[in-house]
């Protein structure tokens, strides 16, 4: 692995299902986030951990949970799926502390719910 | 609220100079980013301002004014392949970045 996967690459879901989206980070980056990004809009911030054990909220945390067992993963699961959480997923990492320290993208998640 | 504005789309011609320009009402201030995303792909990393004034690398410049809550990312000798889209973003008080929608860049031969 290099850098951050995600999976899968995109996935068709029925509303009320539930459903993790996987993310894997070989670089020992403390912090890790979660984003959605919509058409016309900016990317906006799921949650996010600073460290492994972690987690916060971001701006649109409502139908979403996750978990930081260790410092490589960053799981996020959709409870019970609703058309509104159509978007594309991005996970990204960073160094903690380090403000000027530019952040790290998987190649996305595109989640259709239907 | 917290608001970050930048053009839906501009136009350029291949060899030509485009610059994108960013304005920003934030609670706090740690930085400001510049991010280039090709369509479909993940965003990557262009530049960071956290001083006022004008950082170079290469063909790309990004400058910096706090005092207006305004920056821009200047491209210079415009090729194909910088047809993206260009993502301006800034660091709050609280270090969480806050995302402009973006600027969808068409580079025209």
């Amino acid at each position: 692995i290099a850098g951050i996967t995600q999976a899968p690459t995109s996935q068709i879901l029925a509303a009320g299902r539930r459903m993790t989206l996987r993310c894997t980070q070989d670089m020992r980056h403390n912090a890790m986030y979660w984003y959605r990004q919509d058409l016309g809009l900016g990317l906006r911030l799921i949650h996010y951990s600073n460290t492994a054990g972690t987690t916060g909220k971001g701006e649109v945390p409502d139908g979403y949970s996750v978990s930081r067992a260790n410092t490589d993963d960053f799981p996020l699961t959709l409870a019970s799926a609703v058309p509104s959480q159509t978007s594309v997923y991005f996970c990204a990492s960073s160094e903690a502390g380090d403000p000027g320290g530019e952040q790290f993208f998987g190649p996305g998640t595109r989640l259709t719910v239907l | 609220g917290q608001n970050i504005d930048q053009p839906t789309e501009m136009t350029a011609t291949e060899g030509a100079i485009v610059q994108i320009n960013c304005t920003y009402q934030t609670s706090g201030f740690n930085g400001l980013f510049w991010y280039q995303q090709h369509a479909g792909e993940a965003p990557t990393f262009l530049s960071y301002n956290v001083l006022d004034g004008l950082e170079e690398k290469g063909r790309f410049s990004s400058f910096l004014s706090r005092s207006k809550g305004y920056s821009y990312l200047l491209l210079k000798e415009l090729q194909m392949k910088d047809s993206a889209s260009y993502l301006c973003a800034v660091m709050d008080s609280n270090y969480q970045l806050i995302w402009g929608a973006g600027t969808k860049l068409i580079i025209k031969p």
